[in-house]
């Protein structure tokens, strides 16, 4: 069974503290994983895909790693408006729909 | 439309009466999955339709859930005789198409439902 797990489960920072999320997986063929930010109230925002052990993507003060048992998700000098619960899912090879960890809820404060 | 529209964007209902939840996904997009996420927690498959092919419905967690889809277009979630536990968040997303290389699931805001 595919199994995805974030931690940590919650997440305080000052503002402009780095740190980063994990994503770990135990799948049976990845396509790709996805990591989305969610605001209280809203649908998951899509910000990365990312396909193959080694790739990193980068937006603003994000930047998502892949290896083959996990994803991080590095947020550098966080600033208030970061805060949101960060999820991460997994496509496999033999489904086509997203299994979902269970998110990380990170709060920055000033 | 600019993105994945759903209504109503909430809704309270008695225990025992049937809802019916409702998504436009975004125009062309040829794959569309129904999402549920209770209060606090993450989100779970339901179904998903690509195309004219027969949905995935394995999600579904019992026979009082429902759903359909017309051609590529609207899709409507129905569950019937409500009960408490029913009770979350419905999201519906859409992509291009299912299960290709370099496709992105997109989410609209999200049907609340309160059973009451």
């Amino acid at each position: 069974e595919d199994q995805v797990t974030q931690s940590p489960e919650a997440l305080r920072l000052q503002e402009g503290e780095s740190s980063s999320l994990n994503c770990s997986y135990t799948v049976s063929g990845l396509r790709g994983l996805f990591w989305y930010r969610q605001d209280p109230g809203k649908g998951p925002e899509f910000l990365f895909t990312l396909y193959s052990a080694g790739e990193e993507k980068e937006k603003e003060r994000l930047k998502a790693t892949l290896t083959k048992k996990e994803s991080f998700l590095h947020i550098t000098a966080p600033k208030p408006e970061d805060s949101a619960t960060y999820l991460c899912a997994v496509q496999v090879d033999a489904g086509n729909m997203l299994t979902f960890g269970g998110g990380t809820r990170l709060m920055v404060k000033p | 439309g600019a993105g994945v529209s759903q209504s109503p964007s909430n809704k309270v209902t008695e225990k025992g009466k049937d809802v019916e939840l409702r998504c436009d996904p975004i125009s062309g997009h040829t794959a569309l999955y129904w999402y549920r996420q209770r209060l606090g927690q993450g989100l779970e498959f339901l179904i998903y339709f690509q195309g004219n092919s027969a949905p995935d419905k394995s999600g579904l967690p019992s026979d009082r859930f429902s759903a359909e889809r017309t051609g590529e277009s609207v899709s409507t979630l129905t569950i019937q005789r409500t009960q408490q536990e029913d009770s979350a968040v419905y999201l519906c997303a859409s992509s291009l198409e299912a299960g290709i290389f370099g496709n992105t699931i997109y989410f609209g805001e999200g049907s609340w439902l309160t059973v009451v």
